[in-house]
Formats: C-alpha cells, sequence, structure tokens
C-alpha cells in the first residue's frame, strides 16, 4: 500500500520569510498524482497546488511551489514572503491513477507564522 | 453556493447511542468519501462510494455504516457510540477527469462529533 510521510509535524516561519514543508511517499506506480491541501483553523480543505507525476516541471501557485523529485519520492512545498493567513495544517496527499479513486493522506504538518 | 454539505457540524453523543451524519453534494459527482481527523493520525478513510449504490470499506470501517441511495447524498451512521469514535469526521466528493481522479477532492467543513 502506498504511504505518505509527512516527517515535520510543526513548522514556524516568520512573517514574509520562506518556508518549506517536506513530503515523501512509496509507490511503484510511474503515472499518478500528488497534492498539498491546507487547513486553516476554521477546519475547511482547501487544495493549494496539485501535481502531475508524468510532468517534470514543478507546478506554481501564486505564492506556493512544490519540489517534485521524482526519483527521489518527495514533494516539498515552498511558501514565499509568508503571511499570517498561511498558519495551518497542511496535509501531503497521494493518488496512484486507475480505478483506485482514492487519497492517500499523510499525516499533516502545522505551520505557524510569526508577525 | 455550489460543494459538498455537511450535517450537523457540531454534536455530543452518550456512549451507546446512535446517530447519522449526513454529506450531500451538488455537483454530480460520482465519488464520495468518509474520513476521520485525529491528532497526528492525519485522515483516514472510513468507507468510500464510487456510485448511488455502491459503498465500499476504507482503512477504518468498524464501527460504522454507510447508504448511497441518491447520487448526492452519502450519510454516515454509527450505530452504538463509543469514546474511541470522537473525532473530527469530513466527507469528500470527487470526479473522474480522463479515466482520474487528477483534481483531487472537494470537502465538506467537517463535523465535530464528542462521545462521551
Amino acid at each position: 500500500a502506498q504511504t505518505v510521510t509527512q516527517s515535520q509535524p510543526e513548522m514556524s516561519v516568520q512573517e514574509a520569510e520562506t518556508v518549506t514543508l517536506s513530503c515523501t511517499y512509496d509507490t511503484s506506480e510511474s503515472d499518478y498524482y500528488l497534492f498539498w491541501y491546507k487547513q486553516p483553523p476554521s477546519r475547511q480543505m482547501i487544495l493549494v497546488i496539485r501535481q502531475e507525476a508524468y510532468k517534470q516541471q514543478n507546478a506554481t501557485e501564486n505564492r506556493f511551489s512544490v519540489n517534485f523529485q521524482k526519483a527521489a519520492k518527495s514533494f516539498s512545498l515552498k511558501i514565499s514572503d509568508s503571511q499570517l493567513g498561511d498558519a495551518a495544517m497542511y496535509f501531503c496527499a497521494y493518488y496512484s491513477g486507475g480505478s483506485n479513486y482514492k487519497l492517500t493522506f499523510g499525516k499533516g504538518t502545522l505551520l505557524t507564522v510569526n508577525p | 453556493n455550489a460543494g459538498v454539505t455537511q450535517t450537523p457540524k457540531f454534536r455530543v453523543l452518550k456512549t451507546g447511542q446512535s446517530m447519522t451524519l449526513l454529506c450531500a453534494q451538488d455537483m454530480n459527482h460520482e465519488y464520495m468519501y468518509w474520513y476521520r481527523q485525529d491528532p497526528g493520525m492525519g485522515l483516514r478513510l472510513i468507507h468510500y462510494s464510487v456510485g448511488e449504490g455502491t459503498t465500499a470499506k476504507g482503512e477504518v470501517p468498524d464501527g460504522y455504516n454507510v447508504s448511497r441511495l441518491k447520487k448526492q447524498n452519502f450519510l454516515l451512521g454509527l450505530e452504538s457510540a463509543a469514546p474511541s469514535q470522537t473525532s473530527v469526521y469530513f466527507c469528500a466528493s470527487s470526479f473522474v477527469t480522463g479515466g482520474s481522479l487528477s483534481y483531487g477532492y472537494t470537502f465538506g467543513s467537517g463535523t465535530r462529533l464528542t462521545v462521551v
């Protein structure tokens, strides 16, 4: 079974600085999808960014970007110019493709943004 | 607004009581899921459905039952609540494009359930 590991239970960053959240995954598939979800204190799960494994180019959404290293099975999230509103739990998720229409989630990283 | 709606948002149950959590989506999504979120455990899949009238077990199905009589609704039932079922429950839905779940899930806002 696929596993997703987020090795940093908690991280902190100063406002306006850059922070990187780590995610590694275990798979034998060659084509799959990876996601980062944000869960602010409101509890709502929000999709931040997605990456298709067959695309070598790293995905970017405004201040959020990923460093996708397929050979290393690593999918880290970089948040630039951190803002107070970025404080949240962040979950990495994996989808293997094919007819197994389920996401596997990591245990999350709690990000604190200090003013 | 279109999306996934969960009711109720909060509930306190006594041990042994039963209840049903309702999830409704208006996006015509084929797939629906129930997860539970516990501190340090991430999100764990309880049950899921790949279409109206179908259900399947996920990672932690014991103590829960589900039904999907209508495409837009996915119900999660606790027949005899236990303190170990204290958790935050999330419903999600998704669609398949090009044979792939490439856009992830749309989540509801969660239900915080406490069993005392």
